[in-house]
């Protein structure tokens, strides 16, 4: 069973803090990997994407890939009240599978 | 990223009938996929939609239930036949991104079988 694992939360961080998410996956062949916003009542919107480990920065926002470990983590830098939704981690396998997702929640 | 337009975006249905919904793309893709995402759960994959063949379905998920069209390279619709309660659920269509990997969503279908 190929799964996709994150802590459901709710993550509680100041305003202008770091906010970071992690998310694990099952399946060593991966090699692709996401990180999804979704605010209430919405569709997710995709907001980073890695493929190489290492880190990838874009704008406030940095994923981190371990292979090795089977790890995938989204920073939040300068937290904002609209950054507060849920996060999706996604993992394509020859299809995406989704996690449960993290409720992200920022405090004024 | 692909602009997915999916309809209806919400419809309050009797039990035993059958909806269908529909997802257009603005550009040519391969992929298109189906989800649904039950109250505070995270997305099922329903099936794959792949244009000239049949739908792929994940476990649990059958053809007869959840029939698939796919005439086009930028269409597809999913029906939801002789619904009951336990089918009430956000649907949303996908497509694949550019990069062949990645998914983008449409604005989701909001059911409710009453």
């Amino acid at each position: 069973q190929k799964e996709v694992e994150q802590n459901s939360g709710p993550l509680s961080v100041p305003e202008g803090a770091i906010a970071s998410l992690n998310c694990t996956y099952s399946d060593r062949g991966s090699q692709s990997f996401f990180w999804y916003r979704q605010y209430s009542g919405k569709s997710p919107e995709l907001i980073m994407f890695i493929y190489s480990n290492g880190d990838k920065e874009d704008g406030r926002f940095t994923a981190q890939l371990n292979k090795a470990s089977q790890y995938v983590s989204l920073l939040i830098r300068d937290s904002q009240p609209s950054d507060s939704a849920t996060y999706l981690c996604a993992v394509n396998v020859d299809k995406i599978i989704f996690g449960k997702g993290t409720r992200l929640h920022i405090l004024p | 990223s692909a602009v997915i337009s999916q309809k209806p975006s919400r419809d309050i249905c009797q039990r035993g009938t059958s909806l269908t919904i529909q997802c257009q793309v603005d550009s040519q893709v391969t992929m298109m996929f189906w989800y649904r995402q039950q109250p505070g759960q995270s997305l099922t994959l329903i099936a794959t939609a792949n244009q000239g063949s049949e739908a792929t379905y994940e476990s649990g998920f059958v053809i007869d239930k959840f029939p698939i069209s796919r005439p086009n390279l930028t269409f597809s619709t999913l029906t939801v036949s002789n619904m009951s309660p336990e089918d009430s659920s956000i649907y949303l269509c996908s497509a694949e991104g550019q990069g062949g990997t990645e998914a983008f969503f449409g604005q989701g279908t909001r059911l409710t079988v009453v």
